[in-house]
């Protein structure tokens, strides 16, 4: 099974920071993944996907990078709704996700 | 707007069996593989079990294989999961997830709202 970890677990930020989350997959991945944004009671959702591609109605601060087994997400100026728990997710074999990244208003 | 509505979660003791099941009111997902993605309580993801558009494929996480059996009915725009054996572990919010297409093809694309699936004596 491909393994998913994100760093770091969590992290304390202001409005108006630029944010980066880190993925890594045990084994290469190609660019097979995605990114979602989960709130407190909600259901993920898609911001990310293909490594680098958004998500329809996604804002343009939010952006993806990175390919084989190392990738990132940038929110190049936080927001006040951006303050939630980030899962990268590989789809390349079956679906696995990262344990989560949780923003935090510092 | 499209949207996944789940339904037939509640408290089960261990052992029993409970039949989860989705709908896309106002779409279509005939053409669409579905999964199911779990959260147990201060957890993360897990991804549960798939079927493909015609429901000839499915594939099962190794923590339900056996136990859990993942179905759909085009003609209703249904999906659901028949769990059975059920553990404590089991306890999680539950999640009917839309597959997409194209460049989407095995992204997750589309989730419902979450049904709560409780285990417990």
């Amino acid at each position: 099974d491909i393994q998913m970890t994100q760093s770091p677990s969590s992290l304390s930020a202001s409005v108006g920071d630029r944010l980066t989350i880190t993925c890594r997959a045990s084994q290469s991945i190609n660019v097979r993944l995605a990114w979602f944004q989960q709130k407190p009671g909600k259901a993920p959702k898609l911001l990310i996907y293909q490594a680098s591609s958004l998500e329809s109605g996604v804002p343009s601060r939010f952006s993806g990078s990175g390919s084989g087994t190392e990738f990132t997400l940038t929110i190049s100026s936080l927001q006040p709704d951006d303050f939630a728990i980030y899962y990268c997710q590989q789809y390349d074999q079956h679906w696995t996700f990262g344990q989560g990244t949780k923003v935090d208003i510092k | 707007q499209v949207q996944l509505v789940e339904s037939g979660g509640g408290v089960v003791q261990p052992g029993r069996s409970l039949r989860p099941s989705c709908i896309a009111p106002g779409s279509t997902f005939s053409g669409n593989t579905l999964h199911w993605v779990r959260q147990a309580p201060g957890k993360g993801l897990e991804w549960v079990a798939s079927i493909s558009y015609d429901g000839r494929n499915k594939n099962y996480a190794d923590p339900v294989r056996g136990r859990f059996t993942i179905s759909r009915d085009n003609s209703r725009r249904a999906l659901s999961v028949q769990m059975t054996s059920l553990r404590v572990e089991d306890t999680a919010v539950y999640y009917c997830v839309r597959e997409g297409h194209g460049t989407k093809f095995q992204v997750f694309d589309l989730w419902g709202q979450g049904i709560k699936v409780t285990v417990s004596s």
